[in-house]
């Protein structure tokens, strides 16, 4: 079963505009990590975030996380025609067997 | 370039037939993890072995077997295919656990059941 869920399921946006993805998730975790993967290949780890950590920055990406409400974002700003792609939150659940599972994704479109 | 290395790229295969498909991990990591990808159900994990030990089991099928070797690499082994067996299936690897840690993806063995 899947324990994140990314909200929304689509999101097209104009490039230099800001892209805001939601990740909701079911039990307490150990970290919360997103990735990216482009139409059929690999995922991409992009950043992750331990359990008390509250926001992280990478580059042009920033991730919030609120444990209280389960839930996470990640932020792209400025984004480029090259950040089309598929995004994916995953969660390792605490304790000592945290395989990462993932949700369903978001496909970003940026428009040039 | 992750570092892990799928092969083969491509499976086509018929209906009752075994694959086995091979993951060589990033120098240096121990744990292996395979996902299964498809449209209607995602990514879904299927099993994670670490130091040749399985370590821990998710959605993965009787029919479906894997093992790490030795020297690390592994492999997953699909018998008695179905058409719903049609995925994109990858490798994943990390140098402890990736709970703590990122996951280093392959590109995916995409295999197709006719």
């Amino acid at each position: 079963s899947q324990q994140g869920e990314e909200d929304p399921q689509a999101l097209s946006i104009q490039e230099g505009e800001n892209a805001t993805m939601n990740c909701s998730y079911k039990t307490s975790i150990n970290n919360l990590q997103w990735y990216r993967q482009n139409s059929g290949r690999g995922l991409v780890h992009l950043i992750l975030i331990r359990s008390n950590e509250r926001e992280k920055h990478s580059g042009r990406l920033r991730v919030t996380l609120d444990t209280s409400k389960k839930s996470s974002s990640l932020l792209i700003t400025a984004s480029r025609a090259a950040d089309t792609a598929s995004y994916f939150c995953a969660t390792a659940p605490a304790g000592a067997n945290s395989k990462l599972t993932f949700g369903k994704g978001i496909t970003l479109s940026v428009r040039p | 370039d992750s570092g892990v290395t799928q092969t083969p790229k491509h499976l086509i295969t018929a209906t009752g037939q075994r694959v086995t498909l091979r993951c060589s991990p990033r120098s240096g990591d121990l744990s292996v993890y395979w996902y299964q990808q498809s449209l209607d159900q995602g990514l879904q994990f299927l099993i994670q072995y670490y130091n040749g030990e399985e370590r821990a089991k998710g959605n993965i099928l009787e029919r479906f077997s894997a093992q790490q070797f030795p020297d690390l690499h592994s492999e997953l082994n699909l018998s008695s295919l179905e058409l719903g067996d049609s995925a994109l299936y990858f490798c994943a690897s990390s140098v402890v656990n990736a709970g703590n840690t990122e996951a280093f993806f392959g590109q995916g063995t995409r295999l197709t059941v006719v």
